[in-house]
């Protein structure tokens, strides 16, 4: 079952300018977290952010929750060629088996 | 180096022939889980565990089996593979927030193993 759907689906920017990605869910969640993946490899956690917490900052990434609308964004500022990556959100939403719902990802692309 | 590890990365085979796909973690991860990845499908969980000798079925376990005899290794085992079992696998690892407290589930990932089935 999908949780988290992010929007768009792809994103072509230019170096040096921010991207913002975002990520809708439809139940409750304990926490949200962003994971990038660079073509075919594997996922690397970028940054966690808890119910009760409404921004966070982690270098040049902000990420922010809206529990009311069920939403989060994930804000890279300053972006580089190797920011060039997909991105996914993934809520976890309580229950005894911690499991992660990861959506189909942000496709984001860093023109130099 | 703290990280999750995978093997084979690339394997073609054909329809009905048993392969084991191995991950081992060296973060003392309690949590292990097997994902597969596929276009416009994103990541779904086949299996996870909790711990040794605890597993339970992810989202699309059909197909699979899992066994959790160590606490750093998990195989994923595709009895009679088939095509429809060509994917990218993900094998990850995390704490298990309720062992720790303020900890989280933070997910390692393995590098992936891209199977064929012919």
């Amino acid at each position: 079952s999908q949780q988290g759907e992010e929007d768009p689906q792809a994103l072509s920017i230019q170096e040096g300018e921010n991207a913002t990605m975002n990520c809708s869910y439809k139940t409750s969640i304990n926490n949200l977290q962003w994971y990038r993946q660079n073509s075919g490899r594997g996922l690397v956690h970028l940054i966690l952010i808890r119910s009760n917490e409404r921004e966070k900052h982690s270098g040049r990434l902000r990420v922010t929750l809206d529990t009311s609308k069920k939403s989060s964004s994930l804000l890279i500022t300053a972006s580089r060629a190797a920011d060039t990556a997909s991105y996914f959100c993934a809520t976890e939403s309580g229950g005894s088996n911690y499991k992660l719902t990861f959506g189909k990802g942000t496709l984001l692309t860093v023109n130099p | 180096e703290a990280q999750v590890t995978q093997n084979p990365r690339y394997l073609i085979t054909v329809t009905g022939k048993k392969l084991t796909v191995t991950c081992s973690q060296n973060m003392n991860h309690e949590y292990m889980s097997w994902y597969r990845q596929d276009p416009g499908l994103g990541l779904r969980q086949i299996y996870y565990s909790m711990n040794v000798e605890v597993t339970d079925k992810g989202d699309v376990p059909e197909g699979y089996k899992v066994s959790r005899k160590e606490k750093r290794n998990f195989p994923l085992i595709l009895e009679s593979p088939s095509p429809n079992q060509t994917s990218l696998y993900f094998c990850a690892s995390s704490f298990l927030p309720g062992l720790v407290p303020r900890t989280y589930n933070e997910q390692f990932f393995g590098p992936g193993t891209r199977l064929t089935v012919l």
